[in-house]
């Protein structure tokens, strides 16, 4: 089994709606973020939580929103989907202090259509 | 100036070719240097990882780092078609308990049978 999971793997929606896209991990990592990745952009931070209490915005994070309901799940809201949130979003784990190179474990992804 | 700076290619090499995938870098502080792999459809996942500047080699993959020029390298021997995905750089940096990973966009390389 994975471990790291996001639902839905694949989604088409319209501008103005709300969604969600959630992220699980059987990792035991304390550390989860959610990332974009765009052509000719790369990866790009959204948001991080340190621990449930601990949510932190990354560059990017206007027009998001995130939840940490519990140590292994993160979930990631667009509340009025705009066409330019079309993208593949990533959400990550991080072990700490585990590696001085903070490696980050993937998920999936999820590819996210906003017409 | 960014961070990182990746050509993203794409790279088109025939079996057996070897391959040189690079990214500059901006800030000398920098310590660690980390190659990630992503195949299409997937996320990505950590390949090799140097610290400060030297060679590191695992099977067919050799990462380099000069610090010097601010230029850090991933050779791909004997190139196979399994090898065929998107390569990013990837930078940690930051102080107080948290590392901010700094990615480049990417190499998309394909190994053509």
């Amino acid at each position: 089994d994975a471990d790291v999971t996001q639902t839905p793997r694949n989604r088409i929606t319209k501008t103005g709606k709300r969604i969600m896209l959630e992220c699980s991990q059987t990792k035991g990592h304390d550390r989860m973020y959610w990332y974009r990745q765009d052509p000719g952009l790369g990866l790009r931070l959204i948001y991080y939580s340190f621990d449930v209490k601990d949510i932190n915005k990354g560059e990017i994070s206007d027009g998001y929103s995130v939840s940490r309901q519990a140590q292994a799940k993160f979930s990631l809201s667009l509340e009025s989907a705009i066409p330019n949130q079309t993208a593949l979003y990533f959400c990550a784990t991080s072990d700490y202090p585990g590696t001085s190179y903070n490696e980050q474990f993937f998920g999936p992804g999820t590819r996210l259509t906003v017409l | 100036q960014k961070e990182v700076e990746q050509d993203p290619g794409p790279l088109s090499v025939p079996e057996g070719a070897i391959v040189s995938l690079n990214c500059t870098y901006s800030n000398s502080a920098f310590q660690y240097f980390m190659w990630y792999r992503q195949y299409s459809r997937k996320g990505p996942e950590l390949l090799m990882y140097t610290y400060s500047s030297g060679n590191k080699e695992d099977g067919r993959f050799t990462a380099q780092v000069d610090k010097s020029s601010k230029y850090i390298s991933l050779f791909i021997r004997d190139s196979q078609p399994s090898d065929s995905a998107t390569y990013l750089c990837a930078i940690p940096a930051g102080s107080g308990g948290y590392q901010k990973v700094t990615f480049g966009i990417g190499t998309k390389l394909q190994v053509i049978p």
